[in-house]
Order: structure tokens, then C-alpha cells, then sequence
């Protein structure tokens, strides 16, 4: 069964640092992208990027491009997303999910970030 | 990039209703439409990919139709568990971008 979980939920000050993380189980982890997208509060959906585990090849979104960093460790099979200096505008959910041909077919829980002085 | 709009915005619907919501392209992107929806709370879910194809496990009252600049997804007979909020994005070309999405209400 394929399963991504992500890590919990987090509450961040404006200036801090921060990596998310969501790992896989059920498939073959090196074999398929993993994408990231946003939901702020109240709002729609935004791809942010994606990354293939395999060789670390990364897209991203023009609109989150040196705003934020995507990596994965495939020796653990875990993606991740990281803030070095987080915005109030960065509250929201983030969610993962893995690419399949050109589609997201299995997506995580989501991790809310809230950012707050 | 590519621009995704949706309509309606919202729409409210009786249970047993045919609902069918639109999503148009800024330019062509050939059958590379998804279409997920997000029930309150939860993460999104695939219903459609391909403009037309139905993920495994979607109930067969969702539908999926159209190529070039005009897509739709029809639901056939309305649900308790479909209100919710749809979403079309297009695949043709990164950045993947997502319309504003469609709240389907019961009325």
C-alpha cells in the first residue's frame, strides 16, 4: 500500500528555519517524482516544485524558486522542504504527493506551518 | 504560466443533481487535466487524469471530458459524500497550475 506521512505540525517564529519532511512506503521511492504543493488558509492549490529521488533532478515553480529548497534522501525514502528564514506568508498547509506519468495519485495528510512573532 | 479558470466558483446542488463544472486553459495543453477534489479538512484526492481517465477506486459518476483549452467534469448523480471543493490543474507544462477551484454545496 502506498503511504506518504508527513511530519507534524509546526508554529514558527518569523526568521526561523525549517524542514519538513514526508516519507514513502508502498513503492519503489527512486522510481517516481515527488511534488510539493501549498494551501494557505482558505485558499486554492499551488505547485510549488518536485523532486526525483533518483538523481535529486528539481523543478520549481517560479513563484517559490529561491524561497524555498526541495531535497529528498532516498536512503530513507524521505523528501523534504525547507525554509532558511520563514515569512508570515508562509503560514499555510503544505502537502506531498508522488507523481505518476503526469499526475499526483497518492497525496500525504499535509503539515500546517504556522508562522507567528 | 499556463492560467487555469474554473466555473462556477461555487454552485449549490440537491442530492440525485447532475453537476458539471468547467475549467478552461490560457492555451492549449493538449488532454493534461486533472481533476482532484478536497473535502474540508482533508488532503486533495484524484478523481480524473488525462482529461478523461478515471483513477482506480473513483466512482463511475464522475466523468471527465474535453482537450485543447475546454474541459469539464461531470458528476452524474449527485452524492451526500461529493460537496466538496474541485480542482483542474494542468500537467502540460511545468509550473503544474491548479484553477481556483469549484465548492459544490448542498443546497
Amino acid at each position: 500500500e502506498v503511504q506518504l506521512v508527513q511530519s507534524g505540525a509546526e508554529v514558527k517564529k518569523p526568521g526561523d528555519s525549517l524542514k519538513i519532511s514526508c516519507k514513502a512506503s508502498g513503492y519503489t521511492f527512486t522510481n517516481s517524482w515527488i511534488g510539493w504543493v501549498r494551501q494557505m488558509p482558505g485558499k486554492g492549490l499551488e505547485w510549488m516544485g518536485i523532486i526525483y529521488p533518483r538523481d535529486s533532478d528539481t523543478r520549481y515553480s517560479p513563484s517559490f524558486q529561491g524561497q524555498v529548497s526541495i531535497s529528498a534522501d532516498k536512503s530513507i525514502s524521505t523528501a523534504y522542504l525547507q525554509w532558511s528564514s520563514l515569512k508570515a506568508s508562509d503560514t499555510a498547509t503544505y502537502y506531498c504527493a508522488r507523481q505518476v506519468m503526469q499526475h499526483f495519485d497518492f497525496w500525504s495528510q499535509g503539515t500546517l506551518v504556522t508562522v507567528s512573532s | 504560466d499556463i492560467q487555469m479558470t474554473q466555473s462556477p466558483s461555487s454552485l449549490s446542488a440537491s442530492v440525485g443533481d447532475r453537476v458539471t463544472i468547467t475549467c478552461r486553459a490560457s492555451q492549449s495543453i493538449s488532454t493534461y487535466l486533472n481533476w482532484y477534489q478536497q473535502e474540508p479538512g482533508k488532503a486533495p484526492r484524484l478523481l480524473i487524469y488525462a482529461a478523461s481517465s478515471l483513477q482506480s477506486g473513483v466512482p463511475s459518476r464522475f466523468s471527465g471530458s474535453g482537450s485543447g483549452t475546454d474541459f469539464a467534469l461531470t458528476i452524474s448523480t449527485l452524492q451526500p459524500e461529493d460537496f466538496a471543493t474541485y480542482y483542474c490543474q494542468q500537467s502540460y507544462t511545468t509550473p503544474w497550475t491548479f484553477g481556483q477551484g469549484t465548492k459544490v454545496e448542498i443546497k
